[in-house]
């Protein structure tokens, strides 16, 4: 397996609430990645990395942020949670960015709940 | 842009029997594909991948995907369901700087 490790794994938290996600990885792969997994849409990407300090966009990043000090940690953070970014999120890490032959690598997950 | 449509949302098959997985895909480009098994309550795994190499791929504990381009299919395939391979499947499409997923078929095998 992959050395990825994402904390927490479960969280409950209120509507309003800040949260952050941390992924950590063990692999020094220079891409990460941060996904929500929902029903009936598969993965979603929510924002990237391809280097410390240097993050982008993905295809739903409304009320996300993340940062990235050191290459091996990607923290995912909800500003003020809202009942629709309750969802389970994913970290992924890559040699090469998505669009290319490299195998993408997942974390086991963090569910969110938002009350 | 590219897309991924997986025809079944749900399969339910017998131990013992054949399995098939449909995926179709929507590219501009010479695409890679990737099948991913999610277990539950797990991260996602890799099957299989596809690299413009040969078009029959062999993947982990015996599943195996035919690349038909003229199709644009990636079908997802084992001879013999073990109670094991009960999980959620994930084809994927790559290319140009962009990936993909479908939105998974979840696979039942019943004694």
């Amino acid at each position: 397996d992959a050395g990825i490790t994402q904390s927490p794994r479960h969280k409950v938290t209120e509507t309003g609430t800040p949260v952050t996600l941390r992924c950590h990885q063990t692999e020094n792969h220079r891409y990460m990645y941060w996904y929500r997994q929902d029903p009936g849409h598969g993965l979603r990407l929510i924002h990237y990395s391809y280097g410390v300090k240097d993050t982008d966009k993905g295809e739903v990043s409304d009320g996300y942020s993340v940062s990235r000090s050191k290459t091996e940690d990607f923290l995912l953070t909800l500003e003020s949670a809202t009942s629709s970014q309750t969802s389970v999120y994913f970290c992924a890490i890559s040699e090469s960015p998505t669009g290319s032959a490299h195998t993408i690598y997942f974390g086991e997950g963090s569910w969110l709940t938002v009350v | 842009a590219q897309s991924v449509t997986q025809l079944d949302s749900h399969v339910s098959v017998s131990e013992g029997t054949p399995v098939l997985l449909r995926c179709n895909y929507s590219s501009s480009y010479s695409p890679s594909l990737f099948w991913y098994v999610q277990h539950p309550n797990k991260g996602l795994q890799l099957l299989l991948k596809y690299t413009s190499a040969a078009t029959l791929v062999k993947g982990i504990n015996g599943f195996e995907a035919e690349f038909k381009k003229s199709e644009t299919s990636f079908h997802l395939t084992k001879p013999s369901a073990h109670m094991s391979d009960a999980a959620e499947y994930f084809c994927v499409v790559s290319g140009d700087n962009d990936m993909r997923f479908g939105a998974g078929t979840r696979l039942t095998v019943k004694p």
